[in-house]
């Protein structure tokens, strides 16, 4: 299986912070990596398809890139609204894995 | 608009089966797959397979081969996603989620709202 390792595990940031998270990729996945919010007690939310793609909707503030088999996903500017836990996720490979999860909270 | 309505809640004795549904509207069901996704307390997404609607493929991961079957009833826009030999471990909260096909199934765009399954004696 293709191991996902997303760091931090936690994040703490102030409102209109610059917060990235970086995932890695045990192999090369090529560009098939996704990007999600999860909220507690709800289901995970598209934010990022393939790497880069703003899900349509998703506010400008989110972003992912890709190099190799590092991938970040950026938060230009945070917002209370932002809090939650964030997950990378590959589909090159079955079986589809999930990085173990970012928790950002407020400052 | 796209909606995953999932099935209530299960409760189950270890060694059971659970089936639960996923019924999708506000899109053409056949021309998307539908994955199943499961989330125990605490823990990262897990994904254990997806079914093409449209002609019915399935591809599962190797860690749920045997126990796990997805189907589909096109004519009635739903997902089936059935586990047997349920053990304490598989108490968790089951998801839905479609992904449009580009050659495979890509980015889980639109989820269900999530079906809790608890295993226990």
């Amino acid at each position: 299986d293709i191991q996902m390792t997303q760091s931090p595990s936690s994040l703490s940031a102030s409102v209109g912070d610059r917060v990235t998270i970086t995932c890695q990729a045990s192999q090369d996945i090529s560009n098939f990596l996704n990007w999600y919010q999860q909220k507690p007690g709800k289901a995970p939310k598209l934010l990022i398809y393939d790497a880069s793609n703003l899900e349509t909707g998703v506010p400008s503030r989110f972003s992912g890139s890709a190099s190799g088999t590092d991938f970040t996903f950026t938060i230009s500017s945070l917002q209370p609204e932002d809090i939650a836990t964030y997950y990378c996720q590959q589909y090159h490979n079955v079986p589809y894995t999930f990085g173990q999860g970012t928790k950002l909270q407020i400052k | 608009q796209v909606q995953l309505v999932q099935s209530g809640a299960e409760v189950k004795k270890p060694g059971a089966s659970v089936r639960l549904s996923c019924k999708a509207s506000g899109y053409s069901f056949s021309d998307y797959a539908v994955n199943w996704v499961r989330q125990a307390p605490g823990q990262r997404p897990e994904w254990m397979g997806w079914i093409n609607a449209g002609h019915g493929h399935t591809q599962y991961s190797q860690r749920f081969q045997g126990r796990v079957t997805i189907t589909r009833d096109t004519s009635a826009s739903t997902a089936y996603m059935e586990l047997s030999s349920l053990r304490s471990e598989d108490t968790a909260i089951y998801y839905c989620a479609r992904a449009p096909i580009v050659v495979i199934p890509s980015a889980m765009d639109h989820w269900g709202q999530g079906t809790l399954v608890t295993v226990s004696s």
